[in-house]
């Protein structure tokens, strides 16, 4: 069964206190994982998508690595509006367009 | 383009009614889904669909029902409401990998 975990729950940081945001996962052959943002009251809004170990995406202010255990997401010198609950989702080889999800970081940034 | 289009946005039932989430895409995507979301538990799959005619069970099915006799749409039945089922249901489809979600409606069975 895949399984996916994030860590923290929640997460407060200072506007420009850079950190990271854990996804680990298990999963019967990974075609990709992937990192959606959500904001209060609206549905995911995708950011990357991972296929391999090595792998790194970035955009803006946020960085996404795989390794074959676990994602990273890495916020750097982040602002009030990266706000929002990051979700990581797995897709395995086997499973079509299914999306096994964690249960998502709820992120805050204050001014 | 509009993507993905969910309607109702909310809606109240009461224990033991019925009704339908409307789901339309113009993406023409063949894989469709239905999640729930409930507070601790993520994102959870209901049904999905992988072309018109064509539907499957997901990880909690009961209680729900879908049909999809076109490509755009993919409706999703309650036919016996009950508290269990209050959540926040979101709608999908998606290509090549690539998933795209509808804003969700929000529903409360009273």
């Amino acid at each position: 069964e895949d399984q996916v975990t994030q860590s923290p729950e929640a997460l407060r940081l200072q506007e420009g206190e850079s950190s990271s945001l854990n996804c680990s996962y298990t999963v019967s052959g990974l075609r990709g994982l992937f990192w959606y943002r959500q904001d209060p009251g609206k549905g995911p809004e995708f950011l990357f998508t991972l296929y391999s170990a090595g792998e790194e995406k970035e955009k803006e202010r946020l960085k996404a690595t795989l390794t074959k255990k676990e994602s990273f997401l890495h916020i750097t010198a982040p602002k009030p509006e990266d706000s929002a609950t990051y979700l990581c989702a797995v897709q395995a080889e086997t499973s079509g367009s299914r999306l096994t999800f964690g249960e998502g970081t709820q992120l805050t940034v204050n001014p | 383009n509009a993507g993905v289009t969910q309607t109702p946005k909310f809606q109240v039932l009461k224990t033991g009614q019925s009704m339908t989430l409307q789901c339309a895409q113009d993406m023409n995507h063949e894989y469709m889904s239905w999640y729930r979301q409930d507070p601790g538990m993520g994102l959870r799959l209901i049904h999905y669909s992988v072309g018109a005619g064509i539907t499957d069970q997901g990880e909690v099915p009961n209680g729900y029902n879908v049909s999809r006799s076109t490509t755009e749409d993919f409706p999703l039945r309650l036919l016996s409401a009950a508290p269990s089922q209050t959540s926040v249901y979101f709608c999908a489809s998606s290509r090549g990998g690539h998933t795209f979600f509808g804003q969700g409606t929000r529903l409360t069975v009273v």
